[in-house]
Order: structure tokens, then C-alpha cells, then sequence
């Protein structure tokens, strides 16, 4: 059973480019979760998906960031026009009900230049 | 705004030494989970700890749930170079369905 897999690993984008980042969960997860972590820090909260559900986005940017979780494929953060300080590590996390243990994936190193 | 706050934020000790991470707040939890987290990597579930004053033993790891349910602490005794890594706890927020993360304790045993 393959564990949470995140890709890109690493993502270089100039300033004003897109980024997609990329999180298919656990076989049998329906529920992501999208973490922000700058170095030397904890996680921040992003977003909470079910399938083709966001359940809670507090935590997101209301501007340039989106979250999608498709009936089919992938889940998707959306980052456009990237700035500097977007410059950090994206992780995706997927549990099969709300309260479950969270599985964390590898993450996302997103460089701004 | 349910805050988890960790110390110490960083903590540098000999292989064989004992110590102690807090994670504390002023709110209250229902669940709190204590995760490691290597370079590179994304955080690995270590424990749940659900019932106040509750207790849990993992090896050399001792965690502990305050019995107000708002505080925590992992003790690890005997370190070895294998716990070299940033510990965090999250808590399961009140009335969200997020997981708040604490600010992390980065340890580093040395041999």
C-alpha cells in the first residue's frame, strides 16, 4: 500500500509563474489536508478537502491560492503568480475519516527566485 | 485562536542524557498527537493521546496528556542519535476540522 505521494519533490518557478503541487492520498483516503512549513518551523494549516469538498480553507490566502480535491486524480494546490516569500515547503497529509491518523507525504519544495 | 506552544524551540544534549518537550496552550484539546519529523521528510505519527492525564510508553518515549487537556509533554530517556530530529504535537482544534500544529522542539543528540 503506497504511502502519500507528493510531486514535484522540488519546484523552481520565477516570480509572477505558476505552481501546481501535486498530493494523491492513500489508497481508501478520502480526506487531505494541505500544510505550509518554513524552515526552522511547525506546520501552518492550509486546507481541508474531502473528495470535491473544501471543508475548511482558514488557513489559506485568499488571493493566488486554491485547493481542489477531484472526484478523480490527484489533489491540487494552485499557486499563481508566485512571490518570493511563497518560497517554502508544501505538505500533503490524508486520513480515511475526519479524527483518523494523519499520513503525511514527503512534501512539496516550492523556490521562488 | 488555539495556539500550541513548544520547549524548548531547540535542544542540543549527549547520547545517553534524559529530556523532557513541552507543548502547551491555553485552549483545550479533545486529541493530541506528538509526530517526528526527519530532513526532507514529512512528519511521522508517533502517538495519540485522547483522555487527560493520560500516559503512553513508546520504547525510550514517555507522553503525557495534561488532565485539563491542555498541555503535554514527551520525555525521552537514554537519547540516542536516532531521536535527532523536530518534534511537534498537534491538537485537534475545537469546533474545526483542523489540525493545529505547535511551533516544534528541534533535537539533536550527539554521540
Amino acid at each position: 500500500n503506497a504511502g502519500v505521494m507528493q510531486n514535484p519533490r522540488h519546484l523552481v518557478r520565477r516570480r509572477g509563474q505558476e505552481a501546481r503541487l501535486r498530493c494523491s492520498p492513500m489508497k481508501g483516503h478520502s480526506h487531505v489536508y494541505w500544510y505550509r512549513q518554513l524552515p526552522e518551523e511547525g506546520l501552518k494549516f492550509m486546507v481541508y478537502l474531502q473528495k470535491e469538498n473544501i471543508i475548511d480553507e482558514s488557513g489559506m490566502p485568499k488571493e493566488r491560492f486554491s485547493a481542489e480535491f477531484p472526484k478523480e486524480g490527484p489533489s491540487i494546490l494552485r499557486i499563481q503568480q508566485v512571490v518570493r516569500g511563497d518560497s517554502a515547503a508544501y505538505f500533503c497529509a490524508s486520513s480515511p475519516d475526519w479524527g483518523e491518523k494523519l499520513f503525511f507525504g514527503s512534501g512539496t519544495q516550492l523556490s521562488v527566485l | 485562536t488555539q495556539l500550541l506552544e513548544q520547549s524548548p524551540q531547540f535542544l542540543s544534549i549527549q547520547e545517553g542524557e534524559n529530556l523532557t518537550v513541552y507543548c502547551n496552550s491555553s485552549s483545550v484539546f479533545s486529541s493530541l498527537q506528538w509526530y517526528r519529523q526527519e530532513p526532507g521528510e514529512g512528519p511521522v505519527l508517533l502517538v495519540t493521546v485522547v483522555t487527560g492525564g493520560e500516559v503512553k510508553k513508546l520504547k525510550r518515549l514517555t507522553f503525557q496528556f495534561g488532565d485539563a487537556r491542555k498541555d503535554s509533554s514527551l520525555h525521552i530517556t537514554a537519547a540516542q542519535p536516532g531521536d535527532t530530529g523536530l518534534y511537534l504535537c498537534a491538537g485537534e482544534g475545537s469546533g474545526t476540522y483542523k489540525y493545529i500544529f505547535g511551533t516544534g522542539t528541534r533535537l539533536k543528540v550527539l554521540a
